[in-house]
């Protein structure tokens, strides 16, 4: 079975701390993602990576940055937190199969900024 | 990408089939409807999708109007493990998954 991890279920940061969300799959997929989740706004895609180096903006970037340095794994950075970043945060994974494109998520991490 | 229109919430008794509608009226030739769910607590889970052609596997089945422009997925024997959000998606890659906020399915015995 594919296997998303995700560092932390729970996390509780100050404004203006600098979070480090991690994110590992042990399938050798070439993709990954990261979502947040909101309450009436569903998930919504920040950032997603095709490969080692290299990432893509998704539709809501602004305030984010990712690094993809080993295949398997995919790091979300908020450079400094705010408490409009609070929120479910997931990750997900899938190998590059053109449209047949299954993603695999993790089970979350519930961000909280004060 | 092709927005869609889902009822927020339905309810299903158990061992009865479920049949959750979506609307994708300015769907594109390109477009694929996706169709994945949610349990509380934990991540979405891929069920099923297609493009033009009904298709079904162990866990559902999709039918896709002539036209393209509404879907509906069916599970066929619902069970209470079923209740979950339910996102149905239409995008030309499934690189680009944008998930709106899906039907709420309930379960009832």
């Amino acid at each position: 079975d594919v296997k998303v991890t995700q560092s932390s279920r729970y996390l509780v940061k100050r404004t203006g701390e600098k979070v480090f969300l991690e994110c590992v799959q042990d399938m050798d997929h070439e993709n990954m993602f990261w979502y947040r989740q909101d309450p009436g706004l569903g998930l919504r895609l920040i950032y997603f990576s095709y490969d080692v180096k290299m990432k893509e903006k998704g539709d809501i970037p602004e305030g984010y940055s990712v690094s993809r340095e080993k295949k398997e794994r995919f790091s979300l950075i908020l450079e400094s937190a705010s408490t409009n970043q609070t929120s479910m945060y997931l990750c997900a994974s899938s190998q590059d199969r053109g449209h047949v494109d299954t993603q695999y998520f993790g089970p979350g991490t519930r961000l909280t900024v004060l | 990408d092709a927005k869609t229109t889902q009822p927020p919430s339905m309810d299903c008794a158990e061992g009865r089939a479920a049949n959750l509608p979506c609307n994708h009226s300015t769907i594109s030739g390109n477009e694929y409807v996706y169709w994945y769910r949610q349990i509380h607590s934990q991540g979405p889970q891929y069920i099923i999708h297609g493009l033009k052609n009904n298709e079904t596997n162990e866990m559902a089945s999709l039918i896709i109007t002539e036209d393209r422009k509404s879907s509906t997925l069916i599970l066929p024997h619902a069970t209470l493990r079923d209740t979950a959000v339910y996102y149905c998606i239409v995008v030309p890659t499934a690189s680009k998954l944008t998930f709106g906020t899906g039907t709420r399915l309930q379960v009832t015995l």
